[in-house]
């Protein structure tokens, strides 16, 4: 699996309120990614890191933000939880085999804003 | 338009049958193309990847890659009901996978 640990794996939060959701890994990669999972919409890109403290933007980074303090957590932070937040998010690593990126997930948080 | 395009089915097949899902994909610069399968309620798992033009087998899964069309497909032989999941391509964008919206398989036993 990666050595990719997310929690909470479920959240309900009200609209307004910060959430932050934690990603951890075991096995010292350097890329660190942010994605959510929407129906019709596939995995959309959120914000990943290439470093600690490196950070870059995804497709759907409004109302995100990261922080990687640490090579092994990267942290996601709703700032003020909207009901569009409302989605499955996967934390992924990637890893360099033989020339190209391989992206491996975490088990995924559930998160409902209510 | 989209940078990755699949048809989000559901693609149903009879058990034993050949499934073919299909993607294609803007970028012409990519250089890796992957397959990742997804059960309802888990994460996506690697389960091929390609990056020259032509055919790459790994068991009943076949990959295939025309770079001159964008075109990138996956065919599952003798189908089973365990294979019915979300199939989902992806290419290697600078630093980063660029995921498609995922086919839906329904094998019917």
């Amino acid at each position: 699996d990666a050595g990719i640990t997310q929690s909470p794996r479920h959240k309900v939060t009200e609209t307004g309120t910060p959430v932050t959701l934690r990603c951890h890994q075991t096995e010292n990669h350097r890329y660190m990614y942010w994605y959510r999972q929407d129906p019709g919409h596939g995995l959309r890109l959120i914000h990943y890191s290439y470093g600690v403290k490196d950070t870059d933007k995804g497709e759907v980074s409004d109302g995100y933000s990261v922080s990687r303090s640490k090579t092994e957590d990267f942290l996601l932070t709703l700032e003020s939880a909207t009901s569009s937040q409302t989605s499955v998010y996967f934390c992924a690593i990637s890893e360099e085999v033989q020339g190209r990126t391989e992206a491996f997930f975490g088990q995924g948080t559930r998160l409902t804003v209510v | 338009q989209k940078e990755v395009e699949q048809n989000s089915g559901p693609l149903s097949v009879p058990e034993g049958a050949i499934a073919s899902l299909n993607c294609t994909y803007s970028d012409r610069g990519s250089q890796s193309f992957f397959w990742y399968r997804q059960y309802s309620g888990k994460s996506p798992e690697l389960i091929m990847f390609i990056y020259s033009n032509g055919d790459k087998e790994d068991g009943r899964f076949t990959a295939q890659l025309n770079k001159a069309s964008q075109y990138v497909s996956l065919l599952i032989r003798d189908s089973q009901p365990s294979d019915s999941a979300t199939y989902l391509c992806a290419f290697g964008g600078t630093n980063k996978l660029i995921f498609g919206t995922g086919t839906l398989l329904a094998v019917q036993p």
